[in-house]
């Protein structure tokens, strides 16, 4: 199985800051990887598709990059809606496979 | 616009079957462009991807699965449907439907439903 590690597990921000979460795959995933928002007690948004893709709908604020085994998924002016948690996921190869989550608090 | 909706029962018993519906609305279960999958989160953790069925009814399924797995596609109701067998309390969690999209060097769940809470517990 591909394993996706993302950090951090959690940070704290402020309204309006920049924040970067990365994630990295155990095996090269060329560039299908996705990242996910899950509010709680809400099913997973996709955000960020095929690494760098914005998803319709969503703010232009989020974007992704990388290729390979490294990923960065970037959310500038972070908005109160933000708070959340956020995930990766491959989908190179079966099992597809999450990456444990990173939660963005307020600070 | 298309939506998913999970359905079954919220309590089943250990070594029992936990059988779970989506049914689609707004959209075809059949298309050819889109496959069907199932995502499960147990409580306070990460997510899971547990399989995918394809129109014609072909599947791909979580290997840490496999063996007590079943996905199937019912076009005639526009559902698909997931069946676990003997279930441990390792399999409570919030069960997810949801499409994936795949295309030239796409692949990603673009819609789900809301989930459903299952707990196994005797």
């Amino acid at each position: 199985d591909v394993q996706m590690t993302q950090s951090p597990s959690s940070l704290s921000a402020s309204v309006g800051d920049r924040v970067t979460i990365t994630c990295r795959a155990s095996q090269t995933i060329n560039s299908y990887l996705n990242w996910y928002q899950q509010k709680p007690g809400k099913a997973p948004k996709v955000l960020i598709y095929s690494a760098s893709s914005l998803q319709s709908g969503v703010p232009s604020r989020f974007s992704g990059s990388g290729s390979g085994t490294d990923f960065t998924l970037t959310v500038s002016d972070l908005q109160p809606e933000d708070f959340a948690t956020y995930y990766c996921q491959q989908s190179y190869t079966t099992p597809l496979t999450f990456g444990g989550g990173t939660k963005v608090e307020i600070k | 616009q298309l939506q998913l909706q999970e359905s079954g029962p919220g309590l089943v018993k250990p070594s029992e079957t936990l059988s779970l519906t989506c049914t689609v609305s707004g959209g075809s279960v059949s298309s050819s462009t889109y496959y069907w999958s199932w995502v499960r989160q147990p409580p306070g953790k990460g997510l899971d991807w547990i399989g995918t069925i394809y129109h014609n009814g072909g599947t791909y399924y979580n290997p840490s699965l496999q063996s007590r797995l079943t996905i199937s596609v019912d076009t005639s109701k526009n559902q698909f449907s997931l069946k676990l067998r003997s279930v441990t309390a390792a399999d409570t969690a919030v069960y997810y439907c949801a499409r994936r999209r795949t295309e030239t060097l796409t692949d990603y769940m673009d819609v789900w439903g809301k989930g459903t809470t299952v707990t196994v517990s005797s």
